[in-house]
């Protein structure tokens, strides 16, 4: 298996533009989780899913994060509009059961 | 929810020392698993350890579920054994690990 895969690895973008990150789990996992690294606040947990359905978004920090499963092979992950405050590493994880895979995470930069 | 606290913040060795990490946890868990997260930023699962002892290699951890608390054991540690290791925990399997701040391990030859 590839593991998670997440696109892009990189991304570079001006305030107020749309931005969108996706991931591919690992085929037969059932819970899809996305995660936000920063240095002041770690790692934190934005929305997570089970079986493709979104189970707690309490993490996102505004109305401006959206995030979508629209099958068991895909999520997104968009910010719109993108703020400087947004720039961060996004990571995207998927299990089934206890362990965790993250994948290779997108670094955000909003200019 | 969950908190995690780990310790030490930071920590230098020297190539082949023995280091122990420390995780405390606020509540009870019964997902708790430890992360290296190496200097590329690639997060990597290396236990899942919600109780008992478990060795993979030169890395070992311990759980004592009741007193809430893990350790990771680096035995005779190499360069390669830098980075960031995350302990991480939950009250089930299918809701999310909440992480701790991490310990930054630098090992130097």
């Amino acid at each position: 298996d590839a593991g998670v895969i997440q696109s892009p690895r990189h991304e570079v973008t001006e305030m107020g533009q749309e931005v969108t990150l996706r991931c591919k789990p690992i085929s037969g996992h059932n819970s899809l989780f996305w995660y936000r690294q920063t240095m002041m606040r770690g790692l934190e947990l934005l929305i997570y899913f089970n079986n493709n359905v979104p189970i707690d978004d309490s993490g996102m920090p505004e109305d401006r994060f959206s995030a979508k499963m629209p099958n068991a092979s895909f999520s997104t992950l968009k910010i719109q509009p993108s703020e400087p405050r947004d720039s961060a590493v996004y990571f995207c994880a998927s299990s089934y059961g206890y362990g965790y895979t993250f994948g290779s995470g997108t670094r955000l930069t909003v200019v | 929810g969950i908190q995690v606290e780990q310790s030490p913040p930071d920590l230098i060795l020297q190539e082949g020392a023995n280091s122990t990490l420390r995780c405390n946890f606020s509540d009870s868990v019964n997902n708790l698993q430890w992360f290296h997260q190496n200097p590329w930023g690639q997060l990597i699962n290396l236990f899942y350890i919600p109780s008992g002892t478990k060795q993979n290699g030169r890395l070992s951890a311990t759980t004592v579920a009741t007193e809430r608390y893990s350790l990771l054991y680096i035995s005779s540690s190499q360069t390669t054994d830098s980075g960031v290791y995350f302990c991480a925990g939950s009250n089930s399997g299918n809701t999310p690990l909440v992480f701790g701040k991490g310990t930054r391990l630098s090992v130097i030859a």
